[in-house]
């Protein structure tokens, strides 16, 4: 089964707006990766965050981690076309063995 | 070349038939990821090997086999097709981080199957 849930499941805005996901998960986790996929594309990972930081910044990118509420954020600012994608979180079974990945959020930015 | 190549990138075949899906790296990472990814659900493992004399079993491994050929190499077969294996496959590598001490994973393009 997934290990996380993620919410939107699809989320469109335009040029310059705040995009927003979020991510759920169900067991305890060494950390939390992010994951951008184009349509049809391999996954290219966008960001990682260990399960003893509460947030963390790459460029553009803001995620944050709530390990109380076991769930995350991932935050794009001023979005641009090209941020059309599918994004993902992905957690680690706890013991670094392998990824689990979330069900992803569809995100369309309009000119 | 891609760090990560998969072969072939499309693939029609017929149920019954076997499939084999190719993955070579050029990471030197010693852990192999299969992961199949369809509509609405994400990415699931099918298969992991953390070196050439380690394979394991993921969420769902029913129906497949894997070989682990080399360090560079890990293969993907359907023995015996079947219209619900039509998907979306992903290999991937993963190694650590130098100075982070998590496992970041390279994913490959993926081989998109079709099994009618």
């Amino acid at each position: 089964s997934q290990q996380g849930e993620e919410d939107p499941q699809a989320l469109s805005i335009q040029e310059g707006e705040n995009a927003t996901m979020n991510c759920s998960y169900k067991t305890s986790i060494n950390n939390l990766q992010w994951y951008r996929q184009n349509s049809g594309r391999g996954l290219v990972h966008l960001i990682l965050i260990r399960s003893n930081e509460r947030e963390k910044h790459s460029g553009r990118l803001r995620v944050t981690l709530d390990t109380s509420k076991k769930s995350s954020s991932l935050l794009i600012t001023a979005s641009r076309a090209a941020d059309t994608a599918s994004y993902f979180c992905a957690t680690d079974d706890g013991g670094f063995q392998k990824l689990v990945f979330g069900t992803g959020t569809r995100l369309l930015v309009s000119p | 070349d891609a760090d990560v190549t998969q072969t072939p990138r499309n693939r029609i075949t017929k149920t019954g038939k076997r499939i084999m899906l190719e993955c070579s790296q050029t990471k030197g990472h010693d852990r192999m990821y299969w992961y199949r990814q369809d509509p609405g659900l994400g990415l699931r493992l099918i298969y992991y090997s953390f070196d050439v004399k380690d394979i394991n079993k993921g969420e769902i491994s029913d129906g497949y086999s894997v070989s682990r050929q080399a360090q560079a190499k890990f293969s993907l077969s359907l023995e015996s097709a079947i219209p619900n294996q039509t998907a979306l496959y992903f290999c991937a590598t993963s190694d650590l981080i130098p100075g982070v001490g998590d496992y970041g994973y390279t994913f490959g393009s993926g081989t998109r199957l079709t099994v009618v």
